[in-house]
């Protein structure tokens, strides 16, 4: 069975610190990884995508890394802000893009 | 340009009763999906549509029937609401190339009593 799974579960920091967030998967077949911000209270925006040929992929300050090899990716947020404060959820696609396999989140908590 | 739009955001229903949830898209998608999201577990794939005119069942489909009334709305319906239909309902569309992102709507609290 496919599966993604994420650690920490949770994850307190305070603001202007990084962070790394960890996804392992076992999906087959395997096009891309993608890791999605969800605000509480609001549907999963997309940060990152990644294919199996790209290693790092870097959106502002957020940097996703991917190796298809071991099959694990993750997520680093560089001086943290406040409004980071979100689950953020690892995501693997098959090949047509519909049967995506998600992770169950890791909720980041920036405190002041 | 409001992506997509859900309707509505709350429901309460008890055990039996039947209630349709609204999903629509204004950015000419091919591809509309039905998640729910259970606390501590990832999204779960109920139906989509590849296209307008089809419909296909992801993981967890047993409750629930679809319908792709047209390119833009894609509605999902429970004919007979269960305690275990309790969930947050997430509708999402994605163009046509398959590395495309998936854009979700503001999601549906729905609780069954």
């Amino acid at each position: 069975k496919n599966q993604v799974e994420q650690s920490p579960q949770s994850l307190i920091i305070l603001e202007g610190k990084n962070c790394t967030l960890q996804c392992n998967y076992t999906v087959s077949p395997f096009s891309n990884l993608r890791w999605y911000k969800q605000d509480t209270g609001r549907g999963p925006v997309s940060l990152t995508i990644m294919t199996f040929s790209e290693n790092t992929k870097s959106n502002g300050r957020y940097t996703a890394t991917l190796d298809a090899d071991t099959k694990q990716s993750s997520l680093h947020i560089t001086a943290s802000q406040l409004s980071d404060s979100a689950s953020y959820i690892c995501v693997v696609s098959d090949n047509a893009g519909n049967m995506l396999t998600f992770g169950g989140g890791t909720r980041l908590m920036v405190k002041p | 340009n409001a992506g997509v739009t859900q309707t509505p955001k709350f429901q309460v229903l008890k055990t039996g009763q039947s209630m349709t949830l609204q999903c629509a898209q204004d950015m000419n998608h091919n591809s509309m999906y039905w998640y729910r999201q259970d606390p501590g577990m990832g999204l779960r794939l109920i139906y989509y549509s590849a296209s307008e005119g089809t419909t296909d069942k992801g993981e967890v489909p047993n409750g629930y029937n679809v319908s792709r009334l047209n390119k833009r709305e894609f509605s999902l319906r429970l004919e007979s609401a269960a305690p275990s239909q309790t969930s947050v309902y997430f509708c999402a569309s994605r163009g046509a190339v398959a590395k495309n992102i998936q854009y979700f709507g503001a999601g549906t609290r729905l609780s069954v009593l």
